[in-house]
């Protein structure tokens, strides 16, 4: 059974820091997706990652795969308070499985 | 162009009650998958269908829960004699009919709660 672990599960981070969310995962998988979930509403999709050593970058988040570790990393780079919501990975194959979040709080 | 349509987005129910919530996948999308999220979780998957059939119904609970997806019309999600440990958000996602499947898109979710 396809396990995804998140870590951390919260964090809070002040403004202009930078910081790494983890996503392990414990069955092979070559394609793992990164949301973004504001409270209350639906999961935005922020990265497809389908290949060993992809990485993709949409202003200040950066996204990269490891198929090797079964890890991929979501960093943050002088973190806005716009960036503040929770952070789902998930991983294929279909249907997808899901970690439990990152929450993340971004305070002046 | 439409996205992932669910209604209603908010529904209250008691106990013993039914709830029919829909999903009306994006145009041209026939592969239709129904997750649940309980407060401060992650989704989980419930059931995939494609039109007229259940793909792959392993998270759905063994009792009161059913899907479809007819030829004609939304997909629905019934829960028959809701429980208090049904309250969750039911979020619904489309891919596309044809070639690789793609990155799922989600509709807002119907947030259910049970008095």
């Amino acid at each position: 059974e396809l396990k995804v672990e998140q870590n951390p599960l919260f964090l809070s981070m002040q403004e202009g820091k930078n910081y790494t969310i983890y996503c392990n995962y414990s069955t092979t998988s070559d394609r793992l997706y990164w949301y973004r979930q504001d409270p209350g509403k639906s999961l935005e999709s922020l990265f497809v990652l389908l290949s060993n050593g992809a990485v993709k970058q949409e202003g200040r988040l950066m996204a990269s795969l490891d198929t090797k570790a079964r890890l991929s990393t979501l960093h943050i780079t002088a973190a806005v308070h716009d960036l503040s919501a929770t952070y789902f990975c998930a991983v294929e194959p279909t249907p997808l499985v899901f970690g439990k979040g990152t929450r993340l709080s971004v305070i002046a | 162009n439409a996205g992932v349509m669910q209604n209603p987005r908010h529904l209250v129910r008691r106990r013993g009650q039914e709830a029919r919530l829909r999903c009306s996948p994006m145009k041209g999308h026939s592969h239709v998958y129904w997750y649940r999220q309980l407060p401060e979780e992650g989704l989980k998957f419930m059931v995939y269908l494609q039109k007229e059939n259940i793909i792959d119904e392993s998270g759905m609970p063994k009792e009161r829960f059913s899907a479809e997806f007819p030829k004609e019309g939304p997909s629905i999600l019934r829960i028959q004699q809701v429980v208090r440990g049904d309250s969750a958000a039911y979020f619904c996602a489309s891919s596309p009919t044809r070639g690789p499947r793609l990155t799922q898109h989600f509709g807002d979710g119907t947030r259910l709660s049970i008095l």
